[in-house]
């Protein structure tokens, strides 16, 4: 079974430009979930994609945008940089909850870290 | 609007000198809570989901449980490796959101 995978591992932009993480889900799963986690803080939620399609997404602004491919792999792109972009940047997947409302479990990749000068 | 609280923020402990950290969460329409161990620069490693208040889960020294507004992870004689930061997150419909985490250290 193959984990979670992200990459880059580090990446360095400067103010103003724009980025593009990639994620990889565990195979046998569907959905990605982007996560942005700034130094002694817990994960922010970002976004979620399921079947291509945003299914859930945090406070965060437009100039975060997502992708999800047909085999389920993700990107996440932030246009117009800004130093608070700077941080931990997880990618998440796990099986769609479905309507059920039943909780699913998320694996988490080890993470794209972001800086911003 | 969601909000999730962990306590102490930072724990240190003997070898072998058991103790409990907390998440207390209010969110509505809860689907579960997760608990997460993360090293440092790495992504969190999944430990348990807690569905409905009065369930426990254990693996090796840890031990999860929930009530309907918190969630303790009881942590028994535990050992250097165990140190980490743990992480409570609450799921409900479309949203995820994680506490800020107990930094755990463990002295031999």
């Amino acid at each position: 079974e193959t984990g979670v995978t992200q990459s880059p591992t580090h990446l360095i932009k400067t103010r103003g430009q724009q980025v593009t993480l990639r994620c990889s889900s565990q195979s046998g799963h569907n959905t990605v979930s982007w996560y942005q986690q700034a130094l002694g803080q817990g994960p922010q939620f970002i976004f979620q994609y399921y079947r291509e399609e945003e299914n859930g997404r945090g406070n965060f602004p437009p100039r975060f945008s997502g992708l999800q491919f047909p085999n389920y792999s993700s990107e996440l792109n932030v246009n117009a940089l800004e130093l608070d972009d700077s941080a931990l940047y997880l990618c998440a997947s796990s099986s769609f909850p479905g309507l059920a409302g039943d909780p699913y479990e998320q694996y988490f990749g080890p993470g794209t870290r972001l800086t911003v000068t | 609007e969601d909000q999730v609280t962990q306590s102490p923020e930072a724990l240190r402990l003997q070898e072998g000198e058991s103790s409990s950290l907390n998440c207390s969460y209010t969110v509505s329409g809860l689907r579960g809570l997760f608990w997460y161990r993360q090293d440092p620069g790495k992504g969190p490693e999944f430990l348990f989901t807690l569905y409905s208040a009065g369930e426990e889960k254990e693996k090796e020294r840890l031990k999860a449980t929930l009530t309907k507004k918190e969630s303790f992870l009881h942590i028994t004689a535990p050992k250097p490796e165990d140190s980490a930061t743990y992480l409570c997150a609450v799921q409900a419909p479309e949203r995820v959101r994680f506490g800020a985490g107990t930094r755990l250290t463990v002295k031999p």
